[in-house]
């Protein structure tokens, strides 16, 4: 198997509080984990690239200060909104790459529920 | 610019029918194409993955066909079930970058089947 497991599958903070989303890769090591951010009846969209031990690649149009990215280790990424708004609500999905990367395959998390009041 | 349309964009059938869902792209230079299973509220599950080289590839019910001369990709399925109710993405990735390890995606936006009994 190849699974990915997020941590907290739904979260509700205030607005201007923090909140961390974890990506673990169970079985296998990751050399680069993927964050998604999707938002109601639209697709995936690529926040930023995280390779193990260096710093993450974002995408156009997002903050790299407002959505922290840790990459530690080859089996745990984690995502950090920071100083959270009502419009960062949304569903975060995180995917992994194998480790060596034989295949083409990126394996996704269930996705993360988050939810600024 | 890399992009991914599918059609339809939503699509009703009656539980045991078959249904086929298209997908055009103009990803260069093309890596290979996925389609994935997105239940609402959870994380994409892999369908398929096919190369340049490749031009049908089955998953039990799933069938998906690919014609790299006119960047088009259908999924078909068969006998449909009650649990088919998802949305189906197709998903293209570009070749590895450089001498980098990892190759973009471009997500389509989806195509919304459900499955009445």
């Amino acid at each position: 198997g190849a699974v990915v497991s997020q941590h907290p599958s739904w979260v509700i903070c205030k607005s201007g509080t923090s909140v961390k989303i974890e990506c673990r890769s169970l079985d296998f090591q990751a050399t680069t984990m993927f964050w998604y951010r999707q938002f109601p009846k639209q697709s995936l969209m690529l926040m930023a690239t995280s390779n193990e031990g260096s710093k993450a690649t974002y995408e156009q149009g997002v903050e790299k200060d407002k959505f922290l990215i840790n990459h530690a280790s080859l089996t745990l990424s984690t995502l950090t909104v920071t100083s959270a708004h009502p419009e960062d609500s949304s569903f975060y999905i995180c995917s992994a790459r194998k480790f060596p990367a034989a295949s083409y395959e990126q394996y996704f998390g269930p996705g993360t529920r988050l939810t600024v009041t | 610019k890399n992009q991914v349309e599918q059609s339809p964009q939503s699509l009703i059938i009656l539980e045991g029918k078959n249904c086929t869902l298209q997908c055009n792209y103009t990803v260069s230079p093309f890596s290979n194409l996925r389609w994935y299973k997105q239940d609402t509220g959870r994380g994409p599950v892999s369908l398929t993955i096919m190369t340049f080289s490749e031009n049908t590839k089955s998953n039990g019910r799933y069938t998906a066909t690919l014609d790299a001369d006119t960047k088009q990709s259908s999924l078909h399925i068969t006998a449909s079930q009650l649990s088919d109710s998802a949305s189906y993405i197709c998903v293209v990735s570009a070749s590895w970058a450089g001498g980098t390890s990892y190759g973009k995606l471009t997500f389509g936006q989806g195509t919304i089947l459900t499955v009445h009994p």
